[in-house]
């Protein structure tokens, strides 16, 4: 069970809007502790999409965005592209249990 | 460009030590500003973060893993490690290492994302 709840899956056709969510709770995002997103592709490394809440690393297209509110988070993806279809983790810190970075479970976003 | 590589063995057997090293190249695991972690991902699950070490050699570890867990860092080979110690099958999993950018959230303290990652390694605890 993850301290941060994603979606396990989402789907959308091509040139869609779809949004992942991911809902926290007082210890982490709740206490205003910054939000991170990657990407993975399938037996690859994941990838920095959004760090801080909202910023994009450079390279990374302008379809991504990430927007944080109260005790949870959104990355949204517009113009949806079969590129885009991959396994999408949110990422924060939790200062309960000692206090550790934490990880969403992960949301597997699939192209139609 | 910072680059990280994962090595060690695939393979540990229950009970003993798993041990691996991640080289840095394209800059100085000395500089400061950041910090540098240890990441793992079960097949087929999601990520867990191990712990890290600052350029200072200063370590901070997941509490999960803190009673079995060593980071240590060689400059002079531009590298930092892993033990893990008497390790089961649930220790099996990608690890993969990252260099760690942080902020100060509001009380001061360093926070971190992780950018960029190794391409990680396979380890499976079995005998």
């Amino acid at each position: 069970q993850s301290v941060l709840t994603q979606p396990p899956s989402l789907s959308g056709a091509p040139g869609q809007r779809v949004t992942i969510s991911c809902t926290g709770s007082s210890s982490n995002i709740g206490a205003g502790y910054n939000v991170h997103w990657y990407q993975q592709f399938p037996g690859t490394a994941p990838k920095l999409l959004i760090y801080g809440n909202t910023n994009r690393p450079s390279g990374v297209p302008d379809r991504f965005s990430g927007s944080k509110s109260a005790t949870s988070a959104s990355l949204a993806i517009t113009g949806l592209q079969a590129e885009d279809e991959a396994d999408y983790y949110c990422q924060s810190y939790d200062s309960s249990l000692g206090g550790r970075e934490v990880f969403g479970g992960g949301t597997k976003l699939t192209v139609l | 460009q910072v680059q990280l590589q994962e090595s060690g063995p695939g393979l540990v057997k229950p009970s003993q030590t798993l041990s691996l090293t991640c080289t840095v190249s394209g800059g100085s695991i000395n500089s400061g500003g950041y910090s540098w972690s240890w990441i793992r991902q079960p097949p087929g699950k999601g990520l867990e973060w191990i712990g890290h070490i600052y350029y200072s050699g200063s370590t901070y570890y997941n509490p999960s893993l803190k009673s079995r867990l060593t980071i240590s860092l060689d400059t002079s080979k531009n590298q930092f490690s892993l033990k893990l110690s008497s390790v089961t099958a649930a220790d099996t999993a990608v690890y993969y290492c990252a260099k760690d950018p942080y902020y100060y959230d509001s009380r001061g303290y360093k926070r971190h994302w992780f950018d960029p990652w190794g391409q990680g390694t396979l380890v499976t605890v079995s005998s």
